[in-house]
Parts: structure tokens; sequence; C-alpha cells
């Protein structure tokens, strides 16, 4: 019974290079919330999804941020152009309907 | 801002100790309040949580005691153990927005010497 599954676990990335983070739910689950955790930080929301929509994107930085669950395989957060403010830890959680959320591992983006 | 406000921000107890952890919110709406536990290059994992209508809830070692009138919620770690050596953050959820995102705290860092 495989929990929320991440990866990479550890991106490197050079500053204007673009960065891809999966994120498969628990089985069972179709809601996925992408949260970021900085160093020495709580987590902040970032973006809520359903498969195929999404529900709310109000943590979403407006720019080089994007995110997606399609009807097949896993939800992607995609970063373009990144820069040294987007290292981080990026935490994927998956829930039913309004249920308890489980967080995956994390994926710790760092940008040189 | 909905914000959830935590304190200490570290914490060091004795084993065998009590450790307390508290928060305090401003949106009324808030319904949900769990708490998560999270190691070192790990992912937050869900302790324990709590609803509005309830003030106490407990679950072995751990106990959450809410304060709907203050707006505060606080998690009490009985018999504290090195292995409770982990950060903790409460959260908030808005119960009537269509979305379930979390509202964490700052987190608090606690150590339990032996």
């Amino acid at each position: 019974n495989a929990g929320v599954m991440q990866n990479p676990r550890h991106l490197v990335r050079r500053r204007g290079q673009e960065a891809r983070l999966r994120c498969s739910p628990m089985k069972g689950h179709s809601h996925v919330y992408w949260y970021r955790q900085l160093p020495e930080e709580g987590l902040k929301f970032m973006v809520y999804l359903q498969k195929e929509n999404i529900i709310d994107e109000s943590g979403m930085p407006k720019e080089r941020f994007s995110a997606e669950f399609p009807k097949e395989g896993p939800s992607i957060l995609r970063i373009q152009q990144v820069v040294r403010g987007d290292s981080a830890a990026y935490f994927c959680a998956s829930s039913g309907r309004h249920s308890e959320q489980f967080f995956g591992p994390g994926t710790r983006l760092t940008v040189l | 801002q909905q914000q959830v406000k935590q304190s200490p921000q570290s914490l060091i107890v004795q084993k065998g100790g009590i450790s307390i952890i508290n928060c305090a919110y401003e949106n009324t709406a808030f319904d949900y309040f769990p708490w998560y536990q999270q190691f070192p290059g790990k992912g937050p994992a869900l302790l324990i949580a709590i609803r509005p209508d309830v003030s106490e809830k407990k679950e072995g070692r751990f106990t959450i005691s809410f304060n709907k009138s203050a707006k505060q919620f606080s998690l009490h770690i009985m018999d504290s153990q090195p292995g409770d050596s982990a950060t903790y953050f409460c959260a908030a959820r808005e119960g009537s927005s269509n979305t379930g995102k979390l509202i964490f705290g700052q987190g608090t860092t606690l150590q339990v010497k032996p």
C-alpha cells in the first residue's frame, strides 16, 4: 500500500533551467495539493488540483509556475526559468474529498 | 491574510517531561485543526487532529486542547521521549471554502534530552 510518491527526491538546476516535480497520490485519492517549504519555515500552500482541473491556485506565483494533474499519470509542478529563490522543499499531499492530507517525502530543489 | 501563529519556535524538554506547543488563529471559518510531525529530510506526517466541536482529543501520549472562544489550540506530548525530537506544525483548514488547503504555523523544533 504505497503512500504518496514524489520524484525526484533531490533536484539541482542552474538558474534559467526548468524544474519538473512529480507526484503520484495514494491509491484511491483524486485530490492533490502542492506546498512549498523554505528553510526554517512552515509549509505554504501553492495549488490544489483534482483530476484534470485546477481548483485553487491562490498560492501559486503568477509567473513561471504551473501545475497539472492529467487524467493519466502523476501530478506535475513545473517551474520555468528557475531562480535561486526557488530553492526549497516542495511537498505534495493527497486526499480523498476534504479528508486528511497525506504528504509525500518531498522534492528538494537546489538552484545554483 | 489567513494566519496561524505558532509558539515557541524551539523547545527543549527532558525525557519524561511534558512538551507543550501553542497555536492561535484569527479566521473563525476554520473547522479542522491537524498537527503534523516532521523529521529531518522527511515529509510531514499527520499526528492528531481536532474539530472545534470538542475541547480535547487524546491519542496515546498526544493530546490536543482546543479553546474556541480564545481561538487557540495546543499540542501536549506527555512522557516525552528522545524519539519525539522533530519539528511540529499546527495547521488549520477553512471548512466553508471549496478548497481543502491547509494553513500552517511556522513550526516548533522539539528536542527531547535523554
